[in-house]
């Protein structure tokens, strides 16, 4: 019942894009971005809502795609900040509130 | 102030020791949330408090025992843990549950607990 997230960790150079994906066995309602830097909490990036997206931060987007139980995350022009793990989550059963996978990004100079 | 506080940042028990893990927001967050993470692993629900009240209990044994003394504190008591309970264990709080989809979550910086 767990998202499936991928790819499973990526690396990029500085300046490039990337795209991650997260899918669901079960119809997803809303969809949270966050992403977790090694020993911190995770932070809240976006959230997106059933029959549309919310944009949370400059070249981060994401979008998601009801039918297909899917949302994925763009990151455009990668920073070296943007390092860290990426996750998504979702609700499933009432109050149940349950993380995707996790995709591991490393961003190089 | 949007921050969630977790007490201690680092702990280190015996597994005959009673200890407890403390969390505090002043957000006015009217649901709290406790999880495990592993290492490279998402973190894991174990409980949901809402509006004080034990909403889910994810089938966490019995030496983890939480409570909810007010709307802005959380408490984790733990009990004769075992080695495999080493982790680290997030607070988080949000506005209304996560139920209703539309509000996000904060998240304290955690607790790693090393259980010998």
């Amino acid at each position: 019942q767990q998202p499936v997230q991928s790819p499973q960790a990526v690396i990029l150079r500085e300046g490039e894009d990337a795209v991650i994906n997260c899918s669901s066995s079960k119809a997803l309602y809303s969809v949270h971005w966050y992403r977790q830097k090694h020993g911190e909490a995770p932070v809240f990036l976006m959230i997106l809502l059933k029959g549309g997206e919310q944009k949370g931060h400059e070249k981060i987007s994401a979008s998601f795609n009801e039918k297909k139980q899917q949302s994925s995350l763009y990151l455009t022009a990668s920073q070296l900040s943007y390092s860290g793990t990426y996750f998504c989550g979702t609700l499933s059963g009432t109050y149940k509130y349950i993380f995707g996978t996790g995709t591991r990004l490393k961003v190089l100079a | 102030d949007t921050e969630v506080t977790q007490t201690p940042k680092h702990l280190v028990m015996g597994m005959t020791n009673k200890k407890s893990l403390k969390c505090e927001q002043h957000m006015g967050h009217r649901a709290m949330y406790w999880y495990k993470q592993k290492a490279k692993k998402p973190p894991e629900l174990m409980f949901v408090y809402s509006y004080e009240k034990l909403s889910i209990n994810e089938s966490v044994p019995s030496r983890f025992s939480p409570e909810c003394p007010n709307s802005s504190l959380l408490n984790l008591h733990l009990h004769a843990l075992q080695p495999e309970d080493s982790a680290l264990y997030l607070c988080a709080s949000s506005r209304s549950t996560l139920n209703q989809g539309n509000t996000e979550a904060f998240f304290g910086q955690g607790t790693r607990l090393t259980v010998v």
